[in-house]
């Protein structure tokens, strides 16, 4: 079954520090990949998703992921943090084949130190 | 208002009582979703609707009741809820095309539900 893991349920990391959240994915066909934000006491907003198509994908608030097949990986980075980056991060998976469903990480709290 | 909207942000409730979560989408979409999000545990989904038909039940209890009257209005109806109900219940909606590909859910704040 298609499951997706990430690494670290907690992670901090000093402001002006790099990012670095981990995702990997288990499947036997690569998945569009996608990666959440969720602010405290807010939905879930989409970061940036992998479709097949580049597989450096940049998104909103100076995010970015890669997608690597050959370690099944789709990890977060971002250069530098900011105070506004603490939230939870939710990496998902989703394969068409899959009765067409998201699968979901647990979660990565990210706190940002000043 | 825009995007996906949810009432009430919190409730309390005890055992016994009934009472509903309503999700409203003004984004002009023709799905709509409940998940359930708990500590610990990956987001849960519990029901889709699609062009107002309910077309995924994840196995959800029937204490859970869902309504959708049209495509911008999704209802949770919740009766003789337990303690382990406590959680986070996300709203979401996407624009699905039939075609095999995913479409971007977009997701509202969630209600804090705390049953006692």
């Amino acid at each position: 079954a298609q499951s997706v893991t990430q690494l670290g349920s907690h992670v901090s990391v000093s402001e002006g520090a790099l990012v670095l959240l981990r995702c990997n994915y288990s499947s036997s066909v690569p998945p569009y990949l996608f990666w959440y934000v969720q602010y405290p006491n807010q939905g879930l907003q989409l970061l940036l998703k992998y479709t097949s198509a580049a597989t450096l994908v940049k998104g909103i608030n100076g995010f970015e992921a890669e997608f690597k097949k050959s370690e099944t990986s789709f990890h977060l980075t971002k250069p530098s943090a900011h105070m506004r980056d603490a939230a939870e991060y939710f990496c998902a998976a989703f394969n068409a084949g899959n009765n067409r469903k998201l699968i979901w990480g647990l979660g990565t709290s990210l706190a940002v130190n000043p | 208002e825009t995007g996906v909207t949810q009432t009430p942000r919190h409730l309390v409730m005890g055992m016994t009582n009934k009472k509903s979560l309503k999700c409203e989408q003004h984004l002009g979409h023709n799905a709509m979703y409940w998940y359930k999000q708990s500590a610990k545990k990956p987001l849960e989904l519990m029901f889709v609707y699609s062009l107002e038909e309910r077309v995924e039940n994840n196995s959800v209890p029937s204490r859970f009741s869902p309504e959708c009257p049209n495509s911008s209005h999704l209802f949770l109806h919740l009766h003789t809820l337990q303690p382990e109900d406590s959680a986070l219940y996300l709203c979401a909606s996407s624009l699905n095309t039939g075609l095999a590909v995913y479409n971007e859910q977009f997701f509202g704040p969630g209600t804090r539900l705390t049953v006692l």
